[in-house]
């Protein structure tokens, strides 16, 4: 089964810090995207970062990156200069075949003041 | 530009309901599909559509039903509503593959009691 896991259930830190999000995943697939979602209280799902596998240069928007590891089959998301608004549950996910999307069970992120 | 637009966004039904769930798009978007949300397993997936008069079944099929008559809508129905399909669910998009990364609706919270 292809699956995605984030280990982390929960997360804290102080505004301004350095937070990293782990992710690891199970794929057959030699060609595939992988992805971070945003989903603030308001329940709505925001693409962070997308990265492709074939692409060897990790992804960076603003103050989120990645690192990709095609070969451990890890995706981290790393979020500098962590903000209140940064405040969410933050999702994993990878495509399965050209339709489909696999998600993680998701990390809540907590920025605190 | 709406983008994604789902309707309504809470709903409370009785076991043994039926009820549409509304998904409408105004991107042209050929993909669309539907995920449920439930606490610590992510979001999963229920059935998708590659374009109208196209449609499959994801992870979690039972109890729903789907059609797509047009490129612009794409409702999910709930044949007998069951406790167990309690959940937040969400409606999403994408351009001609999912490599490009899913636009999500609002989502729906639906409770069956």
């Amino acid at each position: 089964a292809q699956t995605v896991t984030q280990s982390q259930p929960e997360m804290s830190v102080q505004e301004a810090e350095t937070v990293t999000l782990s992710c690891t995943y199970d794929t057959s697939e030699s060609n595939y995207y992988l992805f971070w979602y945003k989903q603030p209280p308001s329940r709505q799902m925001i693409l962070v970062i997308r990265q492709e596998a074939y692409k060897q240069q990790n992804a960076t928007e603003n103050r989120f990156s990645v690192n990709f590891q095609k070969a451990a089959k890890s995706f981290s998301l790393k979020i500098s200069d962590s903000q209140l608004g940064d405040t969410a549950m933050y999702f994993c996910a990878f495509t399965q075949g050209a339709q489909k999307l696999v998600f993680g069970q998701g990390t809540r992120l907590t920025i605190n003041p | 530009n709406a983008g994604v637009t789902q309707t309504p966004k809470f709903q409370v039904l009785k076991t043994g309901q039926s009820m549409t769930l509304q998904c409408a798009q105004d991107m042209n978007h050929e993909y669309m599909s539907w995920y449920r949300q439930d606490p610590g397993m992510g979001l999963r997936l229920i059935h998708y559509s590659v374009g109208a008069g196209i449609t499959d079944q994801g992870e979690v099929p039972n109890g729903y039903n789907v059609s797509r008559s047009t490129t612009e809508d794409f409702p999910l129905r709930l044949l007998s509503a069951a406790p167990s399909q309690t959940s937040v669910y969400f409606c999403a998009s994408s351009y001609f593959m999912v490599g490009y990364g899913y636009t999500f609706g609002s989502g729906t919270r639906l409770t069956v009691v």
